[in-house]
């Protein structure tokens, strides 16, 4: 079914740790995008992607990292992690022109 | 760049009543206004969207009517029921760029 995945839903890890969120998406979509939402609060954007090696920042200063080498896949990094980093990260996708964004079932983080 | 301001933050409604939220744009080249549906722990879910060439929409319970020239765009739900409770989230974009989401609007409908 297509899809777009996240993995893992939940993390908990050390302040310091280097960690990776994965997305992958099976939709076909070229467009990619990384929000960090606190609970039912507002979705920031932080990076974003509109195709292969095309990466920009968003709205919020963010201290991760994106790449996006294949059309499915788009990865979050944060090198070193800290207690302020804590929070949900959702992945999303569209298709190319004005079209809906679906989004992934998220990641949510937590840095102790 | 885009600023998409949303109102109210919360509401809290009566099961059978309707309820509004209202969005405002800043960028007159935004075209695609879509609205998303969260409920607690879930992702975000599209529940209707309009483009600038049109001025409303309706789908069942809800609606969606968009002011181009005010630069606004209100949802409106009607005839309300226990399951609408969510977050509710306005976006603006444009051609090109990311969608521009609102800050959210935690409704309540009671029974």
């Amino acid at each position: 079914e297509a899809d777009i995945y996240q993995t893992p839903r939940y993390l908990v890890i050390g302040t310091g740790k280097k960690i990776t969120l994965e997305c992958s998406q099976t939709m076909g979509h070229d467009k990619m995008y990384w929000y960090q939402q606190d609970p039912g609060m507002e979705l920031h954007l932080i990076h974003y992607s509109y195709g292969v090696n095309s990466t920009e920042k968003g709205d919020l200063s963010s201290e991760s990292t994106v790449s996006r080498i294949r059309t499915e896949h788009f990865p979050l990094t944060l090198e070193s992690a800290r207690p302020s980093h804590t929070s949900q990260y959702l992945c999303a996708s569209s298709s190319q022109g004005i079209t809906e964004a679906f989004f992934g079932q998220g990641t949510r983080l937590t840095v102790v | 760049g885009e600023n998409v301001e949303q109102h109210p933050s919360t509401l809290s409604v009566q099961e059978g009543d309707s309820a509004v939220i209202k969005c405002t744009y800043s960028d007159s080249a935004s075209n695609y206004f879509p609205w998303y549906k969260q409920e607690l722990g879930k992702r975000p879910q599209l529940i209707i969207d309009i483009r600038s060439n049109v001025g409303e929409k309706k789908d069942q319970r809800i609606a969606v009517t968009l002011n181009k020239t005010a630069k606004h765009f209100s949802l409106h739900i009607t005839e309300t029921q226990p399951e609408d409770s969510a977050v509710y989230f306005c976006a603006a974009s444009k051609p090109g760029y990311a969608l521009n989401f609102g800050k959210g609007t935690s409704l309540l409908v009671t029974p």
